[in-house]
């Protein structure tokens, strides 16, 4: 099973602020990676799918890059809506569709 | 506009057995790939089981041969069938559909909680 591991736990911003969050896959999963947002109480919400494509509606400040093994979601100017916890998921040996343990970015 | 609707959460026993709905709307669920992810109360996402548009079926190695993944077309509604239920079943189920690249549309999820 390929494990995901996202780093940091927990990242510190002040809005306005770049954000960059990293997963890293313990085999190759080629392109085959989503990014998901979670905001308590709500379901998650697709972001990026296959590393770099945002979802409908998803705004401009978040872009997804990598491929093979390494991962990175930057949102580019922080709103104050963005601070959520952000999962990564694998979708190249799926199923099962293994998620990683996830960010949480916090206001500064 | 696409709708995903749980219901059948609840406290239940352990060992005891639930069944989870999802109704769905401005789609056909028998046309695409859907899935069952939960998320046990403060903790990450863990996908569950998937039921294909052909009617294959997978399972987490967690649930395997507990849960049943099934759907009723002409309720075009999804299922998911617990038996055998252990306290680290607890959490919120999100009924979920799958798209190519990623799980483009989830339900609000429904808490299941096993529990003596």
């Amino acid at each position: 099973e390929i494990v995901l591991t996202q780093s940091p736990a927990t990242l510190s911003l002040s809005p306005g602020e770049r954000a960059t969050l990293s997963c890293r896959a313990s085999q190759s999963v080629s392109s085959y990676l989503a990014w998901y947002q979670q905001k308590p109480g709500q379901a998650p919400r697709l972001l990026i799918y296959d590393a770099s494509n945002r979802a409908t509606g998803i705004p401009a400040r978040f872009s997804g890059s990598g491929s093979g093994t390494d991962f990175t979601l930057t949102i580019s100017s922080l709103e104050p809506e963005d601070f959520a916890v952000y999962y990564c998921q694998q979708r190249s040996n799926w199923p099962p569709g293994t998620f990683g343990q996830g960010t949480r970015l916090e206001i500064k | 506009e696409v709708q995903l609707v749980e219901s059948g959460g609840g406290l239940i026993q352990p060992g005891g057995s639930l069944r989870l709905s999802c109704a769905a709307s401005g789609f056909t669920v028998s046309s695409n790939y859907m899935s069952w992810v939960r998320q046990a109360p403060g903790k990450g996402l863990e996908w569950v089981s998937v039921i294909y548009s052909g009617g294959s079926t997978y399972y987490a190695d967690s649930v395997k041969g507990r849960f049943t993944i099934s759907r009723d077309n002409s309720k075009n509604t999804l299922y998911l069938q617990m038996n055998s239920l252990r306290a680290e079943d607890t959490a919120v189920y999100y009924c979920a559909r799958e798209e190519d690249g990623g799980t483009d549309y989830w339900g609000q999820g429904t808490l299941v909680t096993v529990s003596s």
